[in-house]
């Protein structure tokens, strides 16, 4: 499985935009980048995902290097509960491919 | 969107006894369920695959005879974790894939404590 490098940790100001990196220099032409967190004390939520072109959603928006090298998860207003680990993950486009987890990286809002 | 129940949330039991965690896609059908347990302060880790009507996939080093999964139908798999011991003590969180949507939906975990 190609591999992902996020930084440990990071830190933002609530209310502020946050942009979370990944590395993903291994990528194949058919792996989707997708993008999880982790609250304390729960299972991973699902944030968004995308192949070539950014996609933005409700929770974020994902923007895509031309070169599919890396990408950088978008939260445009960071809020106290957007606190979790954020997780960076290459997945094959079968329905049977399971997701590897890295270390992920560790968002601290500050109010 | 997508849901998969998880149960129970908490689960303390004695050495030797075996414990039964149940998950359930709520609103679609899960052909294959993962299942991972997460050590603290650590990521997930994968240890097992499972497919409707036929045997787990396991991971390296996950012991198939201790780790008991069955996933009998569309919407249910289980984990039973036999003949627990202290160090079994973890979080564990199974996922299914949502096609709908194109990734994958977790459980809320389930936090086994053998005492």
């Amino acid at each position: 499985d190609a591999k992902t490098t996020q930084p440990n940790s990071m830190e933002s100001n609530e209310e502020e935009p946050v942009h979370l990196p990944c590395n993903h220099s291994t990528i194949s032409g058919t792996d989707y980048i997708h993008w999880y967190r982790q609250l304390p004390s729960q299972g991973p939520e699902y944030v968004i995902h995308g192949l070539t072109s950014n996609v933005n959603n409700r929770m974020a928006s994902l923007a895509i290097a031309e070169d599919r090298k890396s990408s950088t998860l978008i939260l445009h207003r960071a809020t106290l509960r957007d606190a979790a680990v954020y997780y960076c993950i290459l997945r094959g486009n079968n329905a049977g491919n399971m997701l590897t987890f890295g270390g992920g990286t560790r968002l601290m809002v500050k109010p | 969107g997508a849901v998969v129940s998880q149960h129970p949330s908490r689960v303390i039991c004695k050495s030797g006894t075996s414990v039964k965690i149940e998950c359930r896609s709520l609103d679609f059908q899960a052909t294959t369920m993962f299942w991972y347990r997460q050590f603290p302060k650590q990521s997930l880790m994968l240890m097992a695959t499972s497919n409707e009507g036929s045997k787990a996939t396991y991971e390296q080093g996950v012991e198939k005879d201790k780790f008991l999964i069955n996933h009998a139908s569309l919407t249910l798999s289980t984990l039973t974790v036999t003949s627990a011991h202290p160090e079994d003590s973890s979080f564990y969180i199974c996922s299914a894939w949502d096609s709908r949507k194109g990734g994958y939906t977790f459980g809320s975990g389930t936090r086994l404590t053998v005492v």
